[in-house]
């Protein structure tokens, strides 16, 4: 069965700081990985995806991920932290057996303090 | 271009009250989901629509919830009764194709008291 885990609930950094935000699945198959923003109040927004191919994906506001298979994770990083980034980050795998189901983690919380 | 639309965005009601959500995707896009996202949980899919037919309701409580996508366009999502554990987050989404990208409305915030 599909299941992703993020460990860390809560994380906060320093703007300017690095931040990496861990990830780790379960999935029998290949898997089609994603990490997902929420800002209180609203929905879901696309970061980034990774489908196949080069392991290091790039994504919107500067967010970047690396899909490690070893250690399936794919954890997601930023080199440096802006206040607006401040929001709920999900990372989530997708289930393409007939149906597009996105497994998603618990999410982690990123605060940013000046 | 539109986003998702979703109405209402928050609704107070009872247990054992009825509740009805409404959902307008992207236009254009022929696969509509229904998630429910919990207080500190991740979004779970409740229900995947292909234009009108059920592709995957595997994890719809049958016996209090339902939905429908008439005309393969807008949603509604209906709970009936309510329980307090259907205390959530209500999210609609839509993709253009069935292993699209997902594009999700803000959300129906529901409280049952």
């Amino acid at each position: 069965a599909q299941s992703v885990t993020q460990p860390d609930i809560h994380i906060t950094v320093s703007e300017g700081a690095s931040l990496e935000l861990r990830c780790n699945y379960s999935y029998g198959a290949t898997p089609y990985l994603f990490w997902y923003v929420q800002s209180p109040g609203q929905g879901l927004q696309l970061l980034l995806k990774y489908f196949s191919g080069d392991t290091l994906v790039q994504g919107i506001k500067g967010f970047e991920a690396e899909f490690k298979r070893s250690q399936s994770s794919f954890n997601l990083r930023k080199p440096s932290v802006h206040w607006s980034d401040a929001a709920e980050y999900f990372c989530a795998v997708g289930a393409w057996n007939g149906a597009n189901n996105l497994f998603f983690g618990t999410g982690t919380r990123l605060t940013v303090i000046p | 271009e539109a986003g998702v639309a979703q109405s209402p965005r928050y609704k107070i009601i009872e247990k054992r009250q009825s509740v009805a959500f409404w959902c307008n995707p992207i236009s254009g896009h022929a696969t509509l989901y229904w998630y429910q996202q919990i207080l500190g949980q991740g979004p779970k899919l409740l229900i995947q629509f292909q234009n009108n037919g059920v592709v995957d309701d595997s994890q719809l409580p049958k016996d209090r919830f339902s939905a429908e996508r008439l005309k393969g366009v807008d949603s509604t999502l209906k709970i009936q009764p309510a329980k307090l554990e259907d205390s959530a987050v209500y999210l609609c989404a839509s993709s253009l194709v069935a292993q699209g990208e997902l594009f999700f409305g803000e959300g129906s915030r529901l409280t049952v008291l």
